[in-house]
């Protein structure tokens, strides 16, 4: 049983650019979320989708945008990429009814 | 504004003995609590986690106690073993009774069990 996973494991990317981070969920799971992971911070929550809809948003500028396909997979993108970008960009998911979140081991974005 | 804080960037104990992990939040509308414990390069694990209608929860050798009135929650691992030496994370949601919404972590605790 595969849980969360992630691709790709590590992006270098020139500042402007855009980017675009891929998840699959835990099979069963249908709920999924958006972590940015700056070094030494704590996971902050940048936004959360359910049958195919942003359910709930973090703080975060509209230059992060996402998208969550039939299959319960999601991509992450970030537009117009800054230095401050750089950090490990965690996904997790759940099932709608259970409040346990599986994390992906993330995908280190750095923005040079 | 930090709704989620963990003073103790790091903590390290003697193998046998028991970890204490502090978490302290300020947001009065949390009403879930869950600790994280993560290893370099790999996803944060769920561990524990306790609603706010509950003082303790215990689950093997983790036990988690909230107190509401302080708005402090500690994990307590007895006994603490090599593999526990992680970065532990505190996070705290509002439930929405469908499944937690969006999480709001502590910045975590190094834990470090010496032999």
């Amino acid at each position: 049983d595969a849980g969360v996973t992630q691709s790709p494991t590590h992006l270098i990317k020139t500042r402007g650019q855009q980017v675009t981070l891929r998840c699959s969920p835990k099979s069963g799971h249908d709920t999924v979320s958006w972590y940015q992971q700056a070094l030494g911070q704590g996971p902050q929550f940048i936004f959360q989708y359910y049958e195919e809809e942003e359910r709930q948003r973090g703080n975060f500028p509209d230059r992060f945008s996402g998208h969550q396909f039939p299959n319960y997979s999601s991509e992450l993108n970030v537009n117009a990429l800054l230095l401050g970008d750089s950090a490990l960009y965690l996904c997790a998911s759940r099932t709608a009814t259970n409040e346990k979140l599986f994390f992906g081991s993330g995908t280190q974005l750095s923005v040079l | 504004d930090q709704q989620v804080k963990q003073n103790s960037p790091s903590l390290s104990v003697q193998e046998g003995r028991i970890s204490i992990l502090n978490c302290d939040y300020t947001n009065s509308m949390f009403d879930y609590f869950l600790w994280y414990k993560k290893y370099p390069a790999e996803g944060p694990t769920f561990l524990i986690s306790i609603s706010s209608i509950k003082d303790k929860n215990e689950d093997g050798r983790f036990t988690v106690f909230l107190n509401k009135s302080a708005k402090h929650l500690s994990l307590h691992i007895v006994p603490s073993q090599p593999g526990d030496s992680a970065v532990y994370f505190c996070a705290a949601s509002l439930y929405s009774g469908g499944g937690a919404d969006g999480l709001t972590f502590g910045k975590g605790t190094h834990l470090i069990i010496q032999p």
